[in-house]
């Protein structure tokens, strides 16, 4: 099976737009899981989705949003960019069964300006 | 929320020595994955263990989940084996939501 894609892999943006990340997870998997990875923060958990709805939520602002389409890709959007959303994004996949094994993307490496 | 800790934060090693990596959290689990992050940044998966013992060729882990920790080895260590090391756990009843630690810097000179 193919593995976890992510797309773009680099994205600059500048300060105030607004930007659109894709993931499309493993085949047969339906659940989709976002993280941001910062040299401060570490990893930290943005959301999931599964089946289209979104199941689990982390500490972050209503500028972080996601969405998930009936093919299981998912896609997160920042608007509003500040510099703090400089970071790897990085996509998860798994079955969703519960706790099983989550697969992650190769990232999207996001420089605001 | 559940803390996990991760020592030590830095290693260094001359290739072909042992190692041992270890995990704390801080209340039950579901699931705890270690994962090694390439210099691209991407996360591969090494191990799916919530409890007992797993190996997969020079590494191995075992997580006593009752005493809430996790210890990842590496053996006979290569210089391909440098990179970041992260445990993480999700302890969510519905769904999933992984919990990282700050993660193990191992350095492995020839």
């Amino acid at each position: 099976k193919a593995g976890v894609t992510q797309t773009p892999r680099y994205l600059i943006k500048t300060r105030g737009q607004q930007v659109t990340l894709s993931c499309s997870p493993i085949s047969g998997h339906r659940s989709v899981s976002w993280y941001q990875q910062t040299p401060g923060q570490g990893l930290q958990f943005l959301f999931e989705y599964f089946s289209e709805t979104q199941r689990n939520k982390g500490n972050f602002p209503g500028r972080f949003s996601g969405r998930q389409f009936s093919n299981s890709r998912s896609e997160m959007n920042v608007s509003t960019l500040e510099l703090g959303d400089s970071a790897l994004y990085l996509c998860a996949s798994s079955e969703g069964d519960g706790a099983d094994t989550q697969y992650f993307g190769p990232g999207t490496r996001l420089t605001v300006l | 929320g559940i803390q996990v800790e991760q020592s030590p934060p830095d290693l260094i090693l001359q290739e072909g020595a042992n190692s041992t990596l270890r995990c704390n959290f801080s209340d039950s689990v579901n699931n705890l994955q270690w994962f090694h992050q390439n210099p691209w940044g991407q996360l591969i998966n090494l191990f799916y263990i919530p409890s007992g013992t797993k190996q997969n060729g020079r590494l191995s882990a075992t997580t006593v989940a009752t005493e809430r920790y996790s210890l990842l080895y590496i053996s006979s260590s290569q210089t391909t084996d440098s990179g970041v090391y992260f445990c993480a756990v999700d302890w969510e009843t519905s769904g999933s939501r992984l919990t990282f630690g700050e993660g193990t810097q191992l350095t492995v000179n020839p």
